[in-house]
């Protein structure tokens, strides 16, 4: 069964710290998104990639890294917390990048930045 | 830079009766989506409709391309079809999904 899982579910973190959010997709997708949900709002994109080993800045890229090492495996990495980044962070793969089959999304990630 | 505004934010309903959501772009969409997000939850494609009436179950949704406007009806809104739903759109060869704030539905007994 497709599907996308996303670790950790839920995470504390410092001001200043490093966080790692992963993704691991089984769905054989090409693409592969990370966004950002704020209460009350749609999703904003940070990054994506649609190959492996490369990366493509999204509409909110600031403050963010990402990492595609395999087809399989998206990370989403901040350097540097900081306590704007508190946030739902939400993953998602679909096969190719035109939407008209919709991407999957994983259950995303609660972020809290202290 | 694309724009996808919904409306309205929110809606309550009552067991039994349609919700009618609406959804504006700001330039032309090459491809239109409705999404679902339960509370607290992921999200899950509803339709995929660029253009014209698609029909899935009880939702509707209807795109009028050349006015940058889709809507989203609810026919018979049960207490299960609480949640955020969404539009999302791509505009021209760009690859990524705008989306609109959402239209928070909460159906009641």
């Amino acid at each position: 069964e497709a599907a996308v899982t996303q670790s950790p579910r839920s995470k504390v973190a410092v001001t200043g710290g490093k966080v790692t959010l992963s993704c691991h997709q089984t769905n054989n997708h090409d693409y592969m998104y990370w966004y950002r949900q704020d209460t009350g709002h749609g999703l904003r994109l940070i990054h994506y990639s649609y190959v492996a080993d490369s990366t493509e800045k999204g509409d909110i890229p600031d403050g963010y890294k990402a990492s595609r090492p395999s087809q399989e495996n998206f990370s989403l990495i901040l350097e540097l917390a900081s306590l704007s980044q508190t946030a739902v962070y939400f993953c998602a793969s679909s096969e190719t990048g035109r939407h008209n089959q919709a991407p999957l999304f994983g259950e995303g990630t609660r972020l809290s930045v202290l | 830079g694309q724009q996808v505004q919904q409306s309205p934010a929110s809606l309550v309903l009552q067991e039994g009766e349609n919700a009618e959501l609406q959804c504006n772009f700001s330039s032309t969409a090459t491809q239109l989506q409705w999404f679902y997000q339960r509370p607290g939850g992921s999200l899950v494609s509803l339709l995929y409709n660029p253009s014209g009436t698609k029909h899935t179950g009880r939702l509707t949704s209807t795109t009028v391309t050349k006015e940058r406007r889709s809507s989203l009806h609810i026919s018979s809104s049960q207490i299960t079809d609480s949640g955020t739903y969404f539009c999302a759109m791509v505009g021209g060869s760009n690859y990524k999904l705008t989306f609109g704030k959402g239209t928070l539905l909460t159906v009641t007994p």
